[in-house]
């Protein structure tokens, strides 16, 4: 059974900088074909994707954010963690991680975490 | 530019059945895409893959109740016998070599 849970600080402040742990089981990131990404949504709206690394160590990142983010893994522990710099209030959200498995060149998400909500107050 | 297109809201009543669509962007109609259920307070759930000649295959556990197919640049999610358990955000999510994830707006149905 593959399994998720992302963890990190719930509160932050403005300007600093965001690291969340992604912690999996029943797969691991040196298989080929597998990948871990992080989405975020802001309260009421939709999902965003941030950023994704696949079992070769090849890091993609949305183009509106990539020059805040970087994710990177620890195979070994079985984590990828994202951070994020200079965060701001609107970067409140629940943010998730999950497992992506790439088949034909098609990558798609299964299964998600549950979750962790950050707000971004002073 | 890798789009997905979906309407932001649908509603059919119980025990109906819905159709939601997901459309590519110009020059991208052979893209497959995923579908995903997001249950109010709850976190997002896989439900399939659609490929362009509308085969699909199914997450772990999806009911019957949910099929897939394609048609062009177009993707569809059919729900039939419609639950009150239905009631919920869809997305549709591709992947771009190059371009990364891209998600659909969400539709959100609503079971009368």
């Amino acid at each position: 059974q593959v399994t998720l849970r992302e963890s990190g600080p719930a509160l932050v402040k403005p300007t600093q900088t965001l690291t969340l742990t992604c912690t999996f089981s029943g797969f691991s990131l040196s298989t080929s074909g597998m990948c871990v990404s992080w989405v975020r949504q802001p309260p009421g709206k939709a999902l965003e994707w941030l950023a994704l690394i696949d079992w070769d160590d090849d890091k993609y990142y949305s183009t509106s954010l990539k020059t805040r983010l970087t994710i990177s893994k620890d195979t070994s522990k079985n984590q990828v963690v994202l951070t994020m710099t200079n965060m701001d209030p609107v970067d409140t959200a629940t943010y998730y991680c999950a497992r992506i498995t790439d088949s034909s060149g098609f990558r798609w998400f299964d299964p998600w975490g549950q979750g962790t909500l950050v707000t971004v107050s002073s | 530019q890798l789009v997905l297109t979906q309407s932001p809201s649908a509603s059919a009543s119980l025990g109906a059945s819905v159709k939601l669509t997901c459309t590519l962007s110009s020059g991208h109609s052979s893209y497959a895409i995923a579908w995903h259920q997001q249950q109010p307070e709850k976190g997002p759930r896989y439900l399939m893959k659609l490929n362009s000649d509308g085969s699909h295959s199914k997450g772990d556990g999806i009911p019957d109740r949910f099929s897939g197919s394609s048609s062009g640049a177009e993707r569809y999610l059919t729900i039939s016998s419609l639950q009150s358990e239905d009631e919920a955000d869809y997305y549709c999510q591709t992947w771009g070599t190059g371009l990364g994830v891209v998600f659909g707006g969400g539709t959100k149905l609503t079971v009368l």
